[in-house]
């Protein structure tokens, strides 16, 4: 079965570093998303990302976080400048067409640990 | 009022049991409705999906929208440890992303 692959399962980084996390989508999607889920708490959506633009972030995804899609098969997001507080489950889903289908397909996520 | 609301649990309940989840919301214009399972250090896996009111039923698993009352169930038949994880609700409007519920902690146990 197709899975959404990201790397590396866990990182740990200084606070100020900048970290890339990469994902590779399902091969025939064509949406893009990355969400965001803090110890303990619920999963949260961070920004989505269709025909190489955002076509929607939340109010965390702020200028510290930024989107690519650089070679047509992976799909990363990138922390400028890390804080504390950005320590998380970082998952990546994607999505076949169409804003009507069912739910999205989800990594397994990235662990981000800042200290 | 949160606009999906759910029991963080945990729920414990002996193998074999039905185990009923559920979630709340307050957005009228929820249409899609989704339950998502989530292992420990996992990212959460579809389980169910449902659109507007009604039941729908795989295998030991019943899904319920009531929107009405704005309330989703998930039922669970004969359960069983491995079906010990959190339990996420998500729901969107057309055209939306998804909202997800806090999740409820179940354990099985043997």
């Amino acid at each position: 079965e197709p899975e959404v692959t990201q790397t590396p399962s866990h990182q740990v980084t200084q606070m100020g570093q900048e970290v890339i996390l990469r994902c590779v989508p399902i091969s025939n999607h064509l949406y893009f998303y990355w969400y965001r889920q803090i110890l303990g708490q619920k999963v949260e959506f961070l920004v989505s990302f269709y025909n190489n633009e955002i076509s929607e972030k939340s109010e965390i995804f702020d200028d510290q976080f930024s989107v690519e899609r650089p070679d047509g098969s992976n799909f990363t997001l990138k922390i400028r400048s890390t804080k504390l507080e950005d320590s998380a489950m970082y998952f990546c889903a994607s999505h076949v067409w169409g804003a009507d289908l069912p739910g999205y397909t989800f990594g397994s996520g990235t662990r981000l640990t800042v200290v | 009022q949160k606009e999906v609301e759910q029991d963080p649990g945990p729920l414990s309940v002996p193998e074999g049991a039905i185990v009923s989840l559920n979630c709340t919301y307050s957005n009228s214009a929820f249409q899609y409705f989704m339950w998502y399972r989530q292992y420990s250090r996992k990212g959460p896996e579809l389980l169910m999906y449902t659109y507007s009111s009604g039941n729908k039923e795989d295998g030991r698993f019943t899904a319920q929208v009531d929107k009405s009352s704005k309330y989703i169930s998930l039922f669970i038949r004969d359960s069983q440890p491995s079906d010990s994880a959190t339990y996420l609700c998500a729901m969107r409007a057309l055209g939306q992303n998804f909202v997800f519920g806090p999740g409820t902690r179940l354990s099985v146990l043997p």
